[in-house]
């Protein structure tokens, strides 16, 4: 079946834009995350959702980032007034259940801002 | 919070021996231990876990271990081929939010 699909898969922006990022996760997950990868570094967790809440944002920096998922299957995370240290893998996992399931990643979405 | 420290970053091995990274974390009531393989522009792929109830786990070439004691688990590949060649990461978890290392960089030599 299909896995994680996240789109656009690159996005180039200048500082001070707004920019959406998209996530399919597996059909019937209920649990879904968003990880932000710095070159060089592991993923670090930004937020997670379980149906349509956010279960846990103690990952998001700062309130420029904010993320949704209106219906429990998309999710949209939103970045206001980006800044060149926002240039990052954005990734896109999601879990069966949550509850400390296995989490399957998508292959991001490379965000530039110059 | 949890830290997940990985050793080493850099690992060259020959095809056809064995490779071990090495990691520690520092939450005692992480209870969940993914290992991720990372190829270049791809997202992390799950190669291998392990829970607190168990201490060894092994899927065909791949083995992992975990001393709850000490906070270390270790990740083990035989018969390295070359597409074993990516970057690895080992990560620690008590709920949703995983916890990854560094990353190594595993290099199989021809």
């Amino acid at each position: 079946g299909a896995g994680v699909s996240q789109t656009p898969s690159n996005k180039v922006t200048e500082k001070g834009k707004y920019v959406e990022l998209r996530c399919d996760p597996i059909s019937g997950h209920t649990a879904l995350y968003w990880y932000r990868q710095s070159l060089g570094q592991g993923p670090e967790f930004l937020i997670y959702f379980q149906g349509t809440g956010a279960a846990d944002d103690s990952g998001l920096p700062n309130d420029r980032f904010f993320a949704v998922r209106p219906e429990g299957s998309v999710s949209t995370l939103k970045i206001q007034r980006t800044e060149r240290g926002d240039s990052a893998v954005y990734l896109c996992a999601s879990s069966i259940s949550g509850g400390g399931e296995t989490q399957y990643f998508g292959p991001g979405t490379r965000l530039l801002v110059l | 919070g949890e830290n997940v420290e990985q050793h080493p970053s850099t690992l060259s091995v020959q095809e056809g021996d064995s490779a071990v990274i090495k990691c520690t974390y520092s939450d005692s009531a992480s209870n969940y231990f993914p290992w991720y393989k990372q190829e270049l522009g791809k997202g992390p792929q799950l190669i291998i876990d392990i829970r607190s109830n168990v201490g060894e786990k092994k899927d065909q070439r791949i083995a992992v271990t975990l001393n709850k004691t000490a906070k270390h688990f270790s990740l083990h590949i035989t018969e390295t081929q070359p597409e074993d060649s990516a970057v690895y990461f080992c990560a620690a978890s008590e709920d949703d939010k995983i916890i990854f290392g560094k990353g190594t960089r595993l290099h199989i030599l021809p």
